[in-house]
């Protein structure tokens, strides 16, 4: 069975400051792997994701997450917060088997202060 | 290149009603699959679809129904409605499993039950 942890449901940076979002997995098999932001009242974009080629993975908007399989962990980074970046970020995991869906996280709130 | 379709984007029912959640794709995707989001919850999946004429149940699929007569179309019917059924319902649609695909998501359709 596959789950994923977000630790915090809730994150507040300064704009400039590093942006980490901890997402924990849980996987029979290995994963696949993946981060969602949603703005309000959008639906979910796909922000990148973890398919085996490289543990770190860089996406859009200048996040990057980076796969660590002995600590069974996908936390996704920025270097430098934008007010933009104020949202709601979900981790998500599917192992690699035939029909299997997304399972997500609880999500993780970004307020970015200026 | 619409994507993932959902309507209506609100609804309000009373308590007893049934309605029907649409959902198109334009994708030829083979997995399409409903989601609820609820505060600090997270998207949890309630039904799934892996082709034309193959359902199952998700986690939270009580009080739910679908059907999946084409590719395209993958609606959500709530039987009887009921104020727990409150909440924010995404359809998603992806590619099968192998590739490390990701889901594409409709914009969401917000219910409010009372």
């Amino acid at each position: 069975a596959q789950s994923v942890t977000q630790l915090g449901s809730h994150v507040s940076v300064s704009e400039g400051a590093l942006v980490l979002l901890r997402c924990n997995y849980s996987s029979s098999v290995p994963p696949y792997l993946f981060w969602y932001v949603q703005y309000p009242n959008q639906g979910l974009q796909l922000l990148l994701k973890y398919t085996s080629a490289a543990t770190l993975v860089k996406g859009i908007n200048g996040f990057e997450a980076e796969f660590k399989k002995s600590e069974t962990s996908f936390h996704l980074t920025k270097p430098s917060a934008h007010m933009s970046d104020a949202a709601e970020y979900f981790c998500a995991v599917s192992e690699n088997n035939a029909g299997n869906m997304l399972t997500f996280g609880g999500g993780t709130r970004l307020m970015v202060k200026p | 290149n619409a994507g993932v379709t959902q309507t209506p984007k609100f609804q309000v029912l009373k308590t007893g009603q049934s309605m029907t959640l649409q959902c198109a794709q334009d994708m030829n995707h083979e997995y399409m699959s409903w989601y609820r989001q609820d505060p600090g919850m997270g998207l949890r999946l309630i039904h799934y679809s892996v082709g034309a004429g193959i359902t199952d149940q998700g986690e939270v699929p009580n009080g739910y129904n679908v059907s999946r007569s084409t590719t395209e179309d993958f609606p959500l019917r709530l039987l009887s409605a009921a104020p727990s059924q409150t909440s924010v319902y995404f359809c998603a649609s992806r590619r099968p499993t192998g590739v490390g695909t990701e889901a594409f998501f409709g914009q969401g359709t917000r219910l409010t039950v009372v």
